[in-house]
């Protein structure tokens, strides 16, 4: 079974920090990694993916993948009270199927 | 507007029933998914579609049934073998050669 953990949080940061969500993975043949937001009761959407080692920037949202240690995470600079919401990590080894971690919630104070 | 959608939103059965779930998709993506979510967990993979009438088992198949038979449709049947079918149920579309998958609203199975 591939697995991928995640902490379940909450996380709670105020508005305006940086927001740090970590994933770690099990599958060494793992090649795309993916996060999704999910708001409760909706469903995931994505928010970013990143193939290569290195960092990967869109917007306020920062992807750092590091496959030697099997390692991926999700920087949110200039938290936002919208950006309350579980954080689901997802890897794909691509032969089309994917393994999704439980999630981290994000708790954002005002 | 493209998208994916799931109907029905809400749906509540009762022990022993089969059900259906609807997924369709106007994307023309190749591949089509389904998962399973329950509280507090991450989403398991109960089948997956790359390709018209074709279809895989997923990690936890046991009491589901699929069909592909037109490329935009993939229904779920959750059959009275699954013994806890109580969940939000997910179906995903994506494109070839692309890896990205995307969402359907999701459906909420109840069973009193």
């Amino acid at each position: 079974q591939k697995e991928v953990e995640q902490n379940s949080g909450p996380l709670s940061v105020p508005e305006g920090a940086i927001a740090s969500l970590n994933c770690t993975y099990s599958d060494r043949g793992s090649q795309s990694f993916f996060w999704y937001r999910q708001y409760s009761g909706k469903s995931p959407e994505l928010i970013m993916f990143i193939y290569s080692n290195g960092d990967k920037e869109d917007g306020r949202f920062t992807a750092q993948l590091n496959k030697a240690s099997q390692y991926v995470s999700l920087l949110i600079r200039d938290s936002q009270p919208s950006d309350s919401a579980t954080y689901l990590c997802a890897v794909s080894d691509n032969f089309n199927k994917f393994y999704f971690g439980s999630g981290t919630k994000l708790n954002v104070k005002p | 507007d493209g998208g994916i959608t799931q109907s029905p939103k809400y749906l509540f059965r009762k022990e022993g029933q089969n059900v259906t779930l609807s997924c369709e998709q106007n994307l023309n993506h190749d591949a089509m998914y389904w998962y399973r979510q329950d509280p507090g967990q991450g989403l398991r993979l109960i089948y997956y579609s790359q390709i018209v009438n074709d279809f895989q088992k997923g990690d936890i198949a046991e009491g589901y049934s699929v069909s592909r038979e037109k490329k935009e449709s993939f229904p779920l049947t959750v059959t009275s073998a699954q013994k806890n079918p109580t969940a939000f149920y997910l179906c995903a579309s994506r494109e070839d050669r692309a890896n990205e998958q995307f969402f359907g609203p999701g459906t909420r199975l109840t069973v009193l």
